[in-house]
């Protein structure tokens, strides 16, 4: 069983650059989700697909981010214009849609801005 | 606001003896709750779940605890083992239809041979 795969697994970049990362779900699994985590937390919510329907967003997703599922199989996640503070690992995890079935993560991106 | 904590921010055992692991919460809406294990370099790995229905789930050496009443609950790994040492991050779900995880901030666990 292949687990959710993540490109590329770091990447550093200029402020003010954009960068474009890929998720690859667990076949199958129609749910995918992107989370950020930055030293000392917990993973934080970003947004949710189910197949190609981007169901919820946080707040955290300024309008710098913009997410994409186009098929309902991998999903990108674009930050615009990077930021000093957009440094984090970016999370990506997937999940069936049946009722309580836990969703299971990837290696993550980690992106440095310098 | 942080809706989960997790006050320990490391616990350490020894090889052989039970390893419990806290965690509380303050929204009363959470209607699933996970455990997850993070090693250095890797994604969080999915250990257990309790549904807010049940006050205990057992896996193996694992058992979750919940205690509704308290919004706490607590991971018990009996034997722990040196490679359970990990960082362990409680999550819940926001429920009424949202799929979000809320996270703890993590607590590390080292189990000492």
């Amino acid at each position: 069983d292949t687990g959710v795969s993540q490109d590329p697994r770091h990447k550093i970049t200029k402020r003010g650059q954009n960068v474009t990362f890929r998720c690859d779900p667990i076949s199958e699994h129609n749910r995918l989700y992107w989370y950020r985590q930055t030293l000392g937390q917990g993973p934080e919510f970003l947004t949710y697909f189910q197949n190609e329907a981007q169901l919820e967003k946080s707040r955290l997703l300024s309008d710098r981010f913009s997410a994409e599922r186009p098929k309902g199989s991998f999903s990108t996640l674009e930050i615009q214009r990077t930021e000093q503070g957009d440094s984090a690992m970016y999370l990506c995890a997937s999940s069936p849609v049946l009722s309580g079935q836990p969703q299971h993560f990837g290696d993550g991106t980690r992106l440095s801005i310098l | 606001d942080q809706q989960v904590k997790q006050n320990s921010p490391s616990l350490s055992v020894q090889e052989g003896r039970i390893s419990i692991l806290n965690c509380d919460y303050t929204n009363s809406m959470f209607d699933y709750f996970l455990w997850y294990k993070k090693y250095p370099a890797e994604g969080p790995t999915f250990l257990i779940s309790i549904s807010s229905i049940k006050d205990k789930n057992e896996d193996g050496r694992f058992t979750v605890f919940l205690n509704k009443s308290a919004k706490h609950l607590s991971l018990h790994i009996v034997p722990s083992q040196p490679g359970d040492s990990a960082v362990y991050f409680c999550a819940a779900r926001t429920g009424g239809g949202s799929e979000k995880l809320v996270f703890g901030k993590g607590t590390k666990l080292t189990v000492n041979p």
